[in-house]
């Protein structure tokens, strides 16, 4: 089955400072790899996918099938980017999304 | 607001009552997905339907669920005889399917409904 995994349930970085929020899965085939966002009292909402090699916000991942990762980058935080983020997948041709158990950041001033 | 609307907001129920939500999603949406999520987890797949057919339910869905989508537009998902271990929140999902266009849909959520069973 399907798994995604991230490990850090807080990550805390100042304003400025670069992040990474790890997620790694695991599953034998090609997977879709996708990152969800909640900031606080919004509701949930796509924040990129790997497919698309896309920047939203600043943010970047890319996904790493040796190392089966997808991590998120920024390279320099902003307050805005306090939320909840999750990292999520999907097997080709299935329907459902398996998510992860979250990652919070916090970025302080 | 024309995102997906979810109602009740929040729902507060006895052990053993029957309780309903409503998901109404963005109007042209072909594909509805229930999901719920418990604290300090992620949000876990519970079924999906397409258009009115309802296409997958997951195990984590037991006879006391059931979700239905007449018409194709909006859906209700019920639970009878609520268990203190439904305490959860319940969120709905919808995207536009474009057949033989696999994956990548972006789905939008709505703000879900937090059932809390005493």
């Amino acid at each position: 089955a399907q798994r995604v995994t991230q490990p850090e349930k807080l990550l805390s970085v100042f304003k400025g400072a670069p992040v990474e929020l790890k997620c790694n899965y695991s599953y034998s085939g090609s997977p879709e790899l996708f990152w969800y966002v909640q900031y606080s009292r919004q509701r949930l909402q796509l924040l990129l996918r790997h497919i698309s090699r896309e920047s939203i916000k600043g943010f970047t991942a890319d996904l790493n099938k040796g190392e089966t990762s997808f991590h998120l980058k920024k390279p320099f935080a902003q307050e805005e980017d306090s939320a909840m983020y999750y990292c999520a997948l999907r097997k080709k041709s299935f329907q459902k999304l398996v998510f992860g158990t979250g990652t919070r950041l916090l970025v302080s001033p | 607001d024309t995102g997906v609307s979810q109602n009740p907001r929040h729902k507060i129920t006895k052990r053993g009552q029957n309780v309903t939500f409503r998901c109404d999603p963005i109007s042209e949406h072909n594909r509805l997905y229930w999901y719920r999520q418990t604290l300090g987890q992620g949000p876990e797949f519970l079924t999906y339907f397409q258009n009115e057919a309802q296409l997958e339910k997951s195990r984590l869905l037991s006879d006391r669920f059931s979700a239905e989508r007449p018409k194709g537009s909006f859906s209700t998902l019920e639970i009878q005889r609520t268990e203190q271990g439904d305490s959860a929140m319940y969120l709905c999902a919808s995207t536009y399917h474009l057949f033989l266009m696999d994956g990548n849909e972006k789905l939008f959520f709505g703000s879900g409904t937090q059932l809390s069973v005493l």
